[in-house]
């Protein structure tokens, strides 16, 4: 099993240019979930999708901020413009519904000069 | 919403000695789950809990469910430079799903040579 998997693994850009995550969740899960962690708040969630469907949307920080599950298999979190306060690291993870046991990628990089 | 206050924030051992750290919440949680996370990667599950009072190992680690639902420990034994990375818990409300997880701010474990 590939496990999550993420792209790209760094990203630097500059302020008010459009930044673009991936994720393949695990083959089979049916929930994905984006994260995002930093030094001063840890893990915080940002949206997850239960069967490609958003569920909860409630901890994207902006509407600079969107993610979309076009299919089992894909999903991306957008931001646009970025800011500099944007940088962290932002994790996808899946599982199965009805189980607690979260399966996290390797993470991104994101730094927004 | 819930909080998890996850203790100590860091540690610094030598290689060799027993590690414990806990997380306590003013919240019941109908399951504890331990993260480890290591450097330039996503947490990886080490132990899922799921009644009160359940004590459960995985190698030389050791995870107990407290008793009043309120808090749960994690103790490693006779550590190794390995073990070094940051250790999250995370408390699983009765909805049954990964959306319900909240996460402590994790204790950043530093072995000394």
């Amino acid at each position: 099993d590939a496990g999550v998997i993420q792209s790209p693994r760094h990203e630097v850009t500059e302020m008010g240019q459009e930044v673009t995550l991936r994720c393949k969740p695990i083959s089979g899960h049916n929930s994905l979930f984006w994260y995002r962690q930093t030094m001063m708040r840890g893990l915080e969630l940002l949206i997850y999708f239960n069967n490609n469907v958003p569920i909860d949307d409630s901890g994207m920080p902006e509407d600079r901020f969107s993610a979309k599950m076009p299919n089992a298999s894909f999903s991306t979190l957008k931001i646009q413009p970025s800011e500099p306060r944007d940088s962290a690291v932002y994790f996808c993870a899946s599982s199965s519904i009805r189980t607690e046991k979260l399966f996290f990628g390797s993470g991104t990089q994101l730094s927004v000069l | 919403g819930q909080q998890l206050n996850q203790s100590p924030q860091s540690m610094f051992i030598q290689e060799g000695e027993d590690v414990s750290m806990n997380c306590t919440s003013s919240s019941i949680f109908n399951t504890w789950l331990w993260y480890k996370q290591e450097p330039g990667e996503g947490p990886v599950l080490l132990i899922a809990l799921y009644k009160a009072g359940e004590l459960t190992s995985n190698g030389r680690l050791t995870a107990q469910f407290g008793i009043t639902r309120k808090d749960s420990f994690l103790n490693i034994s006779a550590s190794i430079p390995s073990d070094v990375g940051i250790y999250f818990c995370a408390g699983g409300d009765s909805g049954g799903g990964a959306d319900g997880l909240t996460f402590g701010k994790g204790t950043h474990l530093i072995i000394q040579p």
